[in-house]
């Protein structure tokens, strides 16, 4: 258990909806990252914040956002779903920006129908 | 720009035998070098990463790789393969230092046959 916790676990929408996806960090880590995995992408980064900020962003797309609340745990909005966006999302956590190890959550498995 | 590029999306060895996962890197910057490590059906783990304290990075596992600037290679080896190592790895790189905006490498598959 790599202490950091994704809800939900599963979920599957239609094209054209939203959906939100839950991350909670290890205790006591300020870095919270994004990321899809897809067939046809592979693995991309898709953001950072660190301690409530946004840091760096990858390849996300214009329709997906995210925050990082006070508590630390971050949301990651996906918006006019396509079938494209099937994919596997991580979340991961490090102690700060340029930490020894970093945490990955068990993932969200997005299927859109 | 940055990126990365393993050789062979599967690797077949033996139980005991050297593990050999070969990463090239392209970098315009002098690169940070990550390996994961994804079990099947699960989240992924950082093995290791390169940050130009040492060229030999050791990382969890037995695993360990080498930074050589002269083959723009980041290879993973581990001796003594086990079945328990049969999983997909990924190298990565970025220029930043940290996690952010790595860029993955397309993966390989290792098979451990006993």
């Amino acid at each position: 258990d790599s202490g950091v916790t994704q809800t939900p676990k599963h979920l599957i929408t239609a094209t054209g909806q939203r959906v939100t996806l839950r991350c909670s960090p290890r205790s006591g880590d300020l870095s919270v990252y994004w990321y899809q995995q897809s067939l046809d992408q592979g693995l991309q980064f898709l953001i950072q914040y660190y301690n409530g900020e946004e840091r760096a962003k990858g390849n996300i797309l214009e329709r997906f956002s995210a925050q990082q609340f006070p508590d630390l745990h971050s949301e990651l909005n996906l918006s006019s779903l396509e079938l494209g966006d099937s994919a596997l999302y991580f979340c991961a956590s490090s102690a700060g920006l340029a930490s020894d190890t970093q945490y990955f959550g068990p993932g969200t498995r997005l299927t859109v129908l | 720009a940055q990126s990365v590029t393993q050789l062979g999306s599967h690797v077949s060895v033996s139980e005991g035998a050297l593990v050999l996962l070969r990463c090239n890197y392209s970098s315009s910057v002098p690169p940070y070098l990550f390996w994961y490590v994804q079990y099947p059906n699960q989240g992924l783990q950082l093995l290791l990463k390169y940050t130009s304290a040492a060229t030999l990075v050791k990382g969890i596992t037995g695993f360990e790789a080498e930074f050589k600037k002269s083959e723009t290679s980041f290879h993973l080896t581990k001796p003594s393969a086990h079945m328990s190592d049969a999983a997909e790895y990924f190298c990565a790189v970025s220029f930043s230092g940290g996690y952010q905006k790595v860029t993955f490498g397309t993966g390989t598959k290792l098979q451990v046959i006993p």
